[in-house]
């Protein structure tokens, strides 16, 4: 069971916008302390996709945003495209575990 | 831009020790990040290990601090990993990476990372 709770399964047609939600507690996203996200593609290792909430590192497409309220972030993908198949995990540092912790992660198919 | 390299026996046997070595280039170890281990069994998500500052102090999870050991080695810009008693249940694919951080957040970020090795603990 992991500290962060993201849905198993999203799915989107081509062109369209999904989100993925990421919810936590008060000792985590709540605290509170940043999420990150990472986009796992088959076979490899993450790539970081979203840091401090809401930032974009070089050479991610605009098409990703990140957001945080409260004990829930969420990451954004909009005009969906078949590369976007992956998987998504978010993470953040829980003060009761005194360690990063990350979310179950999440499939991404595209129809 | 930083890389890092994991390496290290593909097959440990249950009851022995995982061994591995996570070597850093294009950057110094020692700077202001953190350098984690994080693992991942097959078809599962993502567990964070532990993570040492190039001083030697270290961080672990709280459900692996008994068997786990993060060393740094600063004249070989790596730094490792063991992990004691292993079961079935150590087997994953392994990924060793930086945590870094920037002004004006609250927490690292893993970033970059290695490409993983996996170890399968098996008799």
């Amino acid at each position: 069971q992991s500290v962060l709770t993201q849905p198993p399964s999203v799915s989107g047609a081509p062109g369209q916008r999904v989100t993925i939600s990421c919810t936590g507690s008060s000792s985590n996203i709540g605290a509170p302390y940043d999420v990150h996200w990472y986009q796992q593609l088959p076979g490899t290792a993450p790539k970081l996709l979203i840091y401090g909430n809401s930032n974009r590192p070089s050479g991610v497409p605009d098409r990703f945003s990140g957001s945080k309220s409260g004990t829930s972030a969420s990451l954004a993908i909009t005009g969906l495209q078949a590369e976007d198949e992956a998987d998504y995990y978010c993470q953040s540092y829980d003060s009761s575990l005194s360690g990063r912790v990350f979310g179950g992660g999440t499939k991404l198919t595209v129809l | 831009q930083v890389q890092l390299q994991e390496s290290g026996p593909g097959l440990v046997k249950p009851s022995g020790t995982l061994s591995l070595t996570c070597a850093v280039s294009g950057g110094s170890i020692s700077t202001t990040d953190w350098w984690s281990w994080v693992r991942q069994p097959p078809e599962k998500g993502l567990e964070w290990i532990g993570e040492i500052y190039h001083s030697g102090s270290t961080k672990y999870h709280p459900s692996l601090k008994s068997r786990v050991t993060i060393s740094v080695d600063k004249s070989k810009n790596q730094f490792s990993l063991k992990l004691s008693s292993v079961t079935a249940a150590d087997t994953a694919v392994y990924y060793c990476a930086r945590q870094t951080a920037v002004a004006g957040t609250r927490g690292f970020w893993f970033d970059p990372w290695g490409r993983g090795t996996l170890v399968t603990v098996s008799s």
